[in-house]
């Protein structure tokens, strides 16, 4: 069936650098994408989000990239600190917005200070 | 802000016990959700609910059951525990996005 993956299970980057966290995604109907920041002992929280209509969407330190083509979801973080420290996930939705969701397996990112 | 509020942080529980898992919202959201997490594995669906007394199968149902008997409270399962239940549970609640809650961390022994 239709499945989130990510190609990285772990990411360390040095703080200040910019992280980048990759997604695939196999379902080309999908048209609303989200990333996910958990914390350890938290559950998941809203990052970004974007729909299928756009390529690029910018929030505060974070940018999502959405290549249709490739059925590529990216994540770039910004000047990347140790809070940012967390596993992400990505996830795709096909149809109703607030519906099912199908999460990708998660990518642990570690902040070396 | 959304709150999704899930009754207990750490459970163990016997096999063979019934469990039960409550999760309250408090924005008026149609659509809740269960899932489970597992190192390795991610999130996983197990029932969801897009109104009162609704409920439909998720991509992993087996050994559990759900109740939505109000609109704010959706209500996970075990109908008798195994150890292969040991997991992580969330609820999520949606209007357009997903809220979390903290989650329930369930140990079967």
């Amino acid at each position: 069936g239709e499945s989130v993956g990510l190609h990285l299970p772990t990411l360390s980057v040095q703080e200040g650098d910019n992280s980048i966290i990759n997604c695939a995604y196999s379902n080309s109907a999908s048209d609303y994408f989200i990333w996910y920041k958990q914390e350890s002992g938290k559950g998941p929280q809203f990052i970004i989000d974007i729909r299928s209509n756009m390529d690029k969407r910018q929030g505060q330190r974070v940018t999502v990239l959405l290549n249709k083509t490739v059925k590529h979801l990216s994540l770039q973080i910004a000047a990347t600190q140790p809070g940012d420290s967390a596993v992400y996930f990505c996830a795709e939705n096909v149809g109703n917005q607030g519906g099912k969701l199908i999460f990708g397996q998660g990518t642990e990112l570690s902040v070396k200070p | 802000d959304v709150k999704v509020t899930q009754s207990s942080r750490y459970l163990v529980k016997r096999t063979g016990e019934k469990v039960f898992l409550e999760c309250v919202q408090d924005m008026d959201h149609e659509n809740m959700f269960w899932y489970r997490q597992d190192p390795g594995l991610g999130l996983r669906l197990i029932y969801f609910s897009y109104d009162v007394k609704m409920k439909e199968k998720g991509d992993i149902p087996e050994g559990y059951s759900v109740s939505r008997e109000k609109k704010e409270r959706f209500s996970l399962i075990l109908e008798s525990a195994s150890t292969n239940q040991t997991s992580m549970y969330l609820c999520a609640s949606a209007k357009y996005g997903y809220t979390f809650g903290s989650g329930t961390r369930l140990t079967v022994v």
